[in-house]
């Protein structure tokens, strides 16, 4: 009975190719987050759902598009992939009237 | 947009002594300061939370402080254990979106 699930735990790929990563959540919750987590443990924001809309779009490469098919589920889908891609990605989810954001175990992407 | 300081990054301590990370932040609207725990491989977890109208909260060894003249918020490990080692961030927030500082690795020695 995970709370935020993504798949898959690890992935590894060649420069060029197009990835995608998935993250649904249990929670009932109704935002969703995706972060990007470098090798210097800095966590940043990319994006947010609620609801299935766009509300947060951080200053993020046009090669990373997110998709929300339902409020349960955000993927994150990225093209022509880059060594700079290379980090963690970690979902979170977030009720509504709460502040606790439930994170995901994270995906370890690497790009070669 | 918000800007969150931490220190420090890397921080050892004695088994049972306690420890400080403490943080600053730059936008004045901020009204929600959370502190996430990061073991190795997993995703972050909330720790311990406060909001602006409170000065203080504990929860058993983990307490927080915020002055919101200094914009200063610290957090605070008593009696510290093995399993205390990890990566800990702290975040300020007055929205859906939360800015997180830059983490600090604490390790406890036995």
């Amino acid at each position: 009975d995970t709370a935020v699930s993504q798949t898959p735990k690890y992935l590894v790929t060649q420069m060029g190719n197009d990835k995608s990563i998935k993250c649904e959540q249990n929670l009932g919750h109704d935002t969703m987050y995706w972060y990007k987590q470098d090798s210097k443990k800095f966590l940043k924001i990319m994006f947010s759902y609620n609801n299935k809309e766009l509300i947060i779009n951080e200053t993020v490469p046009n090669r990373f598009s997110p998709k929300s098919p339902d409020k349960a589920h955000l993927n994150l889908h990225i093209n022509s992939l880059e060594l700079g891609d290379s980090a963690v990605y970690f979902c979170a989810s977030l009720g509504q009237g709460y502040n606790e954001q439930f994170f995901g175990p994270g995906t370890r992407l690497t790009v070669l | 947009g918000e800007n969150v300081e931490q220190h420090p990054s890397t921080l050892s301590v004695q088994e049972g002594d306690s420890a400080v990370i403490k943080c600053t932040y730059s936008d004045s609207a901020s009204n929600y300061f959370p502190w996430y725990k990061q073991e190795l491989g997993k995703g972050p977890q909330l720790i311990i939370d406060i909001r602006s109208n409170v000065g203080e909260k504990k929860d058993q060894r983990i307490a927080v402080t915020l002055n919101k003249t200094a914009k200063h918020f610290s957090l605070h490990i008593t009696e510290t254990q093995p399993e205390d080692s990890a990566v800990y961030f702290c975040a300020a927030s007055w929205s859906e979106k939360l800015t997180f500082g830059t983490g600090t690795r604490l390790t406890i020695i036995p």
